[in-house]
């Protein structure tokens, strides 16, 4: 079964400070992995994703990603955060051998001016 | 133009009731959801259709109905409406099935509360 974990609830940065969130997965063959945001009282919208090439993936608003096959990782990160950026973000998985998506439990971004 | 458009966005009803929930996507895709969001933000998938066909059936009340008349759409309705379906539904669709590398687009979300 496949799983993507979110270790963290809440991250905090400063405006301009660079940020990560963290995504971690588990499934059995070569995964797809997707990033979303949500803003408040809104649907999810794509960021960016990775399904094979560059381990390094760049998306919307200045966000990229780095996928580790190693630590089994796909944090998104941004190298200078602004205010705007504060949101919900969710990492996802797909197995494409397996079908479905999993989303993780979402992770709080707030950035504060 | 809305790319995935659900209706209605607010859906205030009482415990017994039943009620149903319409989604349309505009972007020709094979593939439609429903998620549930709950109060803690938490993000399940309910349902899929690929081509007007249930895919994904999860661990779901058969209260609750999906039904896909066209590739277009894809409803939901929910019967004898409990305290505990109080959530956000999400209506999602994406090209070429599930085993797509494609991502899914999400329409605005219908909140659901049962007083």
């Amino acid at each position: 079964a496949q799983s993507v974990a979110q270790p963290e609830d809440q991250v905090n940065v400063a405006e301009g400070n660079p940020l990560t969130v963290k995504c971690t997965y588990s499934v059995s063959g070569n995964p797809y992995l997707f990033w979303y945001v949500q803003y408040p009282n809104r649907g999810l919208q794509f960021l960016l994703k990775y399904i094979t090439g560059d381990n390094l993936v760049k998306g919307s608003y200045g966000f990229e990603a780095e996928f580790n096959k190693s630590q089994t990782s796909f944090h998104l990160k941004k190298p200078s955060a602004l205010v705007s950026d504060s949101a919900l973000y969710f990492c996802a998985v797909r197995d494409p051998n397996a079908g479905k998506s999993t989303f993780g439990d979402g992770t709080t971004l707030t950035v504060k001016p | 133009d809305t790319a995935v458009s659900q209706t209605p966005k607010y859906l205030v009803t009482q415990m017994g009731n039943d009620k149903s929930i319409k989604c349309e996507q505009n972007l020709g895709h094979d593939t439609m959801y429903w998620y549930k969001q709950d109060s803690k933000k938490f993000l399940k998938i309910m349902f899929s259709y690929n081509n007007k066909e249930l895919i994904i059936n999860e661990t779901v009340p058969n209260r609750f109905s999906p039904k896909s008349p066209d590739k277009a759409h894809l409803n939901l309705h929910i019967n004898s409406l409990e305290l505990g379906d109080s959530a956000v539904y999400f209506c999602a669709s994406s090209p070429q099935g599930l085993l797509s590398l494609y991502e899914q687009y999400f329409g605005p979300g219908t909140r659901l509360t049962v007083t």
